[in-house]
Order: C-alpha cells, then structure tokens, then sequence
C-alpha cells in the first residue's frame, strides 16, 4: 500500500464546475496536508495547507481533512482552464521525521471551456 | 524574498560523470529539503537539513548521493558516477519554523544522463 494515494486521472471537469480531488494517507501519525499545483515542466506551488479536522476555505479552494478516516481532499469552485495541472497532496510526518513530506502521485485535472 | 533558487535549470551529462547542484533557500528559512521527482509520479524526498545539521536522508539516497550546507545557507547536492536512472527533476525546498511548517520550492534541475 502506498503512503499517499490519489487517483491519477485524468480528470475532466467543464469550466465553472466543481472539481474534486481526493487523497488517502496510511500514517495515522501524520500531522499536517498540503496540497500543491504543478503546472507541466514546473515546480510544485503550495495552494493550501490544513491541519485540522473539517474544512478550511480559501477563495476558490476548499480543503477538507478527516483524520479518522485519514483522507484529505481538495475542491476547486468555478474551475478555469488556468487551473488545468497536476495537483500533488503531501503529508507531513510527525516524531523525529517532522516536516518531511511524503507525496501522492498527482492527479492530472483538465478544465475544458 | 526572491524565493527558492536553484542552479543549474539543466544539466545534461554522460554516464560516469560527477555533478552537483545548488540550492539558495529564502533567507531566514533553516530548513532545507530536497526531493527527486521523476515523470508521472510525485517527488520523493531524499534529505534535509537543519541549519547545516543534515538530519535524515532517505534510502533512495545511495552512496553515490552527497548534500551538504556548510554553513546553514546554500545547499549543495553532488551525484557521483551518474547512472541513466538518475535522470530525474531535483527539486529543492526550505521552510522556516518548528511547527506546522509550509515548505517552499524552488524551480528545480533537471537531469539528464545519456
């Protein structure tokens, strides 16, 4: 089982529709979520973070976190072709590996007009 | 706040080759990461450093792998012996804090070994 699963897509979504991205992690110890937004040929871009349980909005993006059932997922609002990439979820260990982020394999989302 | 660098973008070499790879952080950030990201998959990470204290390195990081930060600055990654299977993105990140830190990433290099 890998430490971080997300389904690799691709995901078809028109534009102004929701997109909804999902993310299951093993490590129940794990502390923190991030999700980044990797264009083609680019670095990864942090859009959110989130440490808690529930749902943490920001603009257009809404993270939600549920330890007990270890799953993180991300959905985007009004979706625009710009927002066309790779988004990658990434789970912070805790104890003495603190801060080293453990990556999903992306899932690919196209936002056609 | 110029950001993550990293230098080279791209670097090609031949197998058998040695290469190394830079890494300037945000300034007061005291933690620095690199990553190795391959076609289609996520990065995985290799090492880290706090200050210059270089606390963990992944397994993936075999003998031929080197990073330093001697001065709890800039980074250094050097690949020894290149083998094809090393063509990857090298990507560097830094994060300032003790907790529930963000970490920020460069641009990376991208490797390729013929």
């Amino acid at each position: 089982q890998k430490e971080v699963e997300q389904n690799s897509g691709p995901l078809s979504v028109p534009e102004g529709a929701i997109a909804s991205l999902n993310c299951t992690y093993s490590d129940r110890g794990s502390q923190s979520f991030f999700w980044y937004r990797q264009y083609s040929g680019k670095s990864p871009e942090l859009i959110m973070f989130i440490y808690s349980n529930g749902d943490k909005e920001d603009g257009r993006f809404t993270a939600q976190l549920n330890k007990a059932s270890q799953y993180v997922s991300l959905l985007i609002r009004d979706s625009q072709p710009s927002d066309s990439a790779t988004y990658l979820c990434a789970v912070a260990a805790g104890g003495t590996s603190y801060g080293k982020l453990t990556f999903g394999q992306g899932t690919i989302l196209t936002v056609h007009p | 706040d110029t950001g993550v660098s990293q230098d080279p973008r791209h670097k090609i070499t031949k197998r058998g080759q040695n290469v190394t790879f830079r890494c300037d952080p945000i300034s007061e950030h005291n933690r620095l990461y690199w990553y190795r990201q391959t076609l289609g998959q996520g990065p995985e990470f290799l090492t880290y450093f706090q200050n210059e204290a270089q606390l963990e390195k992944s397994r993936l990081l075999s003998d031929r792998f080197s990073a330093e930060r001697p001065k709890g600055s800039f980074s250094t990654l050097e690949i020894q012996r290149t083998e094809q299977g090393d063509s990857a993105m090298y990507l560097c990140a830094s994060s300032f804090g003790l907790l529930q830190e963000t970490q920020y990433f460069g641009p990376g290099t991208r490797l390729l070994v013929l």
